[in-house]
């Protein structure tokens, strides 16, 4: 899988956006961008992912570059429920059963949200 | 909706002594099931993976071994903890291989 790069941590003030950048220069063609987050002392929580097109869901929205090359997550209305430490991984998805489905977490972004 | 559990929360044992973690998933029928070890203030590192009942994958040699009597019971165990083996233990599940983990609540373990 693809190594990614995040800065190691980022403020927001609450109600602001938040936008988490990665840079995953070396990914492949059939490499997802997943996100998770992990809040203090709790598991890892899914967020989102893509491949190619921008994604949206309920928590958050994937802003994916046309090269593929970066990636940003953005949480339109931050809380202090979202200060937490955000993990950016690429992978390979739907590979036909070949692979365990390993995921390699990095050191991720911190981010704080401040009143 | 699917729904993953891991006890105990938390557990403090003497070096030396066995350990069983039990994760139990709910709501899905032979899911891929996941053992992960992160150590303070670092990343997760992926222990055991199973594909079924029976069949455990180790991705790195150590203390700890894993089993899957049933299809959504996994058990992370060891016959001799060490100091090392302290750390947030973590579950999760998978539907496929290559499919969206979904992580329980974690075991905090600290092994004295």
């Amino acid at each position: 899988d693809a190594k990614t790069t995040q800065p190691p941590s980022m403020d927001c003030a609450e109600g602001r956006a938040a936008n988490l950048p990665c840079n995953h220069s070396t990914i492949s063609g059939n490499e997802y961008v997943y996100w998770y987050r992990q809040i203090h002392s709790q598991g890892p929580q899914y967020i989102i992912h893509g491949l190619k097109n921008n994604e949206t869901n309920e928590m958050a929205s994937l802003i994916i570059t046309e090269d593929r090359k970066s990636s940003t997550l953005i949480l339109p209305h931050a809380t202090l429920r979202d200060t937490a430490v955000y993990y950016c991984i690429v992978r390979v998805s739907n590979a036909g059963g070949t692979s365990y489905g390993k995921l390699t977490f990095g050191q991720g972004t911190i981010l704080t949200v401040h009143p | 909706s699917q729904t993953i559990h891991q006890w105990p929360a938390t557990l403090v044992q003497p070096v030396g002594s066995p350990l069983s973690l039990e994760c139990t998933v709910e709501g899905t029928s032979n899911p891929n099931l996941y053992w992960y070890r992160q150590a303070a203030g670092r990343g997760l590192q992926l222990l055991f993976y199973s594909v079924g009942i029976g069949q455990i994958s180790s991705e790195v040699p150590q203390n700890l071994s894993a089993s899957r009597p049933q299809d959504r019971q996994f058990i992370l165990s060891s016959k001799k903890l060490l100091l090392s083996d302290s750390g947030f233990y973590l579950c999760a599940w998978s539907v496929w291989a290559e499919e969206t983990q979904y992580f329980g609540p974690g075991t905090r373990l600290l092994v004295l």
